[in-house]
């Protein structure tokens, strides 16, 4: 079954102090891997997408990098502002341009 | 502006009673999807269309749901017979047809049935 599991569910920082995001994914052929911000009652914000193992993204504080089993997002020297929700996720194998599988997400939460 | 928009954006119901949900898409976009999130989930899919055409539908949508795109441009999407477990956020999103995966996601309706 296709799946998409990330980790930790909640990690508290201080500000500049740098850390990761787990996405680890079961989804044969995979043909994306993407990652949203949600803040708190509004949708996701789109920030990158992977499609190879050994890809990577950056934008601003933030650096996505893919494995063949998993991706990971790198916050560098985070900011109170990055506090959020960070969901991934995946299309479902065989079947082009549809639903996308979202993990639950990793809620960060950043202090100043 | 140019994103995804919703509206409304709020909605308290009592249990019974129908809703529906309008959505429009960036402009250039042929997709267009409607998901539900509850608290502490990520998004589920509910259905998507390719212009006017629904072209898949989840599991997840009972018969009680129905969505619609008439024109190829805005969609709605009705619950008939509400009940609490509806509530929700309700979530749409578009893409191009080239680049399908790449969704981007309106701010959400957010429902309540009491």
């Amino acid at each position: 079954e296709d799946q998409v599991t990330q980790s930790p569910e909640a990690l508290r920082l201080q500000e500049g102090e740098s850390s990761s995001l787990n996405c680890s994914y079961t989804v044969s052929g995979l043909r994306g891997l993407f990652w949203y911000r949600q803040d708190p009652g509004k949708g996701p914000e789109f920030l990158f997408t992977l499609y190879s193992a050994g890809e990577e993204k950056e934008k601003e504080r933030l650096k996505a990098t893919l494995t063949k089993k998993e991706s990971f997002l790198h916050i560098t020297a985070p900011k109170p502002e990055d506090s959020a929700t960070y969901l991934c996720a995946a299309p479902p194998a065989n079947q082009a341009g549809t639903a996308l599988i979202f993990g639950k997400g990793t809620t960060l939460s950043v202090s100043s | 502006d140019t994103g995804v928009s919703q509206n409304p954006r709020h909605k308290i119901t009592k249990r019974g009673q129908n809703v529906t949900f309008r959505c429009d898409p960036i402009s250039e976009h042929n997709r267009l999807y409607w998901y539900r999130q509850t608290l502490g989930q990520g998004p589920e899919f509910l259905t998507y269309f390719q212009n006017e055409a629904q072209l898949e539908k989840s599991r997840l949508l009972s018969d009680r749901f129905s969505a619609e795109r008439p024109k190829g441009s805005f969609s709605t999407l009705e619950i008939q017979r509400t009940e609490q477990g509806d509530s929700a956020m309700y979530l749409c999103a578009s893409s191009l047809i080239n680049r399908a995966e790449t969704q981007y996601f309106g701010p959400g309706t957010r429902l309540l049935v009491l």
